[in-house]
């Protein structure tokens, strides 16, 4: 699978938007980009998921390039709930194994 | 609305003990994971199946095994638990197929072994 790169942490006011961006520079043709999170002392929660087309669900957008090299999740509204460590993961879409969810980014949403 | 389950969320043993956490599932899932999660190493996978009595190694499954006689329910051993066993341990299910990453997660069980 290809190896991402995330910002360690990052802030946002409550309210606002929260753009998370990951770099994939190695991603290939039927790799898709996943995000994850987990607030602290739970599971991780799956948020998103997509190929190469912008996805939009109730959590989050997702929006990945052109060249599919990087995506930024957003969470359109923050809220304080939000804070927790978000993770983007590249992976084939069948490949029934473990997902590497590396270090994550840790966002703090302050009021 | 999915969920997992797991049998406890906090659990403390002896060394030497066998361990055993349950993690149950009502989603219909043929897939289920055990993961444990340790400061600066991340999530790492224990064991998954991907069907009743069927059951493949992880990455790390030194000192575990596990058990899957019901399609809802994989169950976690430490047949001989240690200190370094000390975790916070993980289950999750997700259907086979392109939804195989949608991965549901429970709450964790968070081990301390004496």
């Amino acid at each position: 699978d290809a190896k991402t790169t995330q910002p360690t942490s990052m802030d946002c006011a409550e309210g606002r938007a929260a753009n998370l961006p990951c770099n994939h520079s190695t991603i290939s043709g039927n790799e898709y980009v996943y995000w994850y999170r987990q607030i602290h002392s739970q599971g991780p929660q799956y948020i998103i998921h997509g190929l190469k087309n912008n996805e939009t669900n109730e959590m989050a957008s997702l929006i990945i390039t052109e060249d599919r090299k990087s995506s930024t999740l957003i969470l359109p509204h923050a809220t304080l709930r939000d804070t927790a460590v978000y993770y983007c993961i590249v992976s084939r879409a069948n490949s029934g194994y473990a997902l590497n969810f590396g270090k994550g980014t840790s966002l703090l949403v302050t009021p | 609305d999915v969920k997992v389950t797991q049998s406890s969320r906090y659990l403390v043993k002896r060394t030497g003990e066998k361990v055993f956490l349950e993690c149950v599932q009502d989603m219909d899932h043929e897939n289920m994971f055990w993961y444990r999660q340790d400061p600066g190493l991340g999530l790492r996978l224990i064991y998954f199946s991907y069907d009743v009595k069927m059951k493949e190694k992880g990455d790390i499954p030194e000192g575990y095994s596990v058990s899957r006689e019901k399609k809802e329910r994989f169950s976690l051993i430490l047949e001989s638990a240690s200190t370094n066993q000390t975790s916070m341990y993980l289950c999750a299910s997700s259907r086979p197929g392109t939804s195989d990453n949608e991965q549901y997660f429970g709450p964790g069980t968070r081990l301390t072994v004496t």
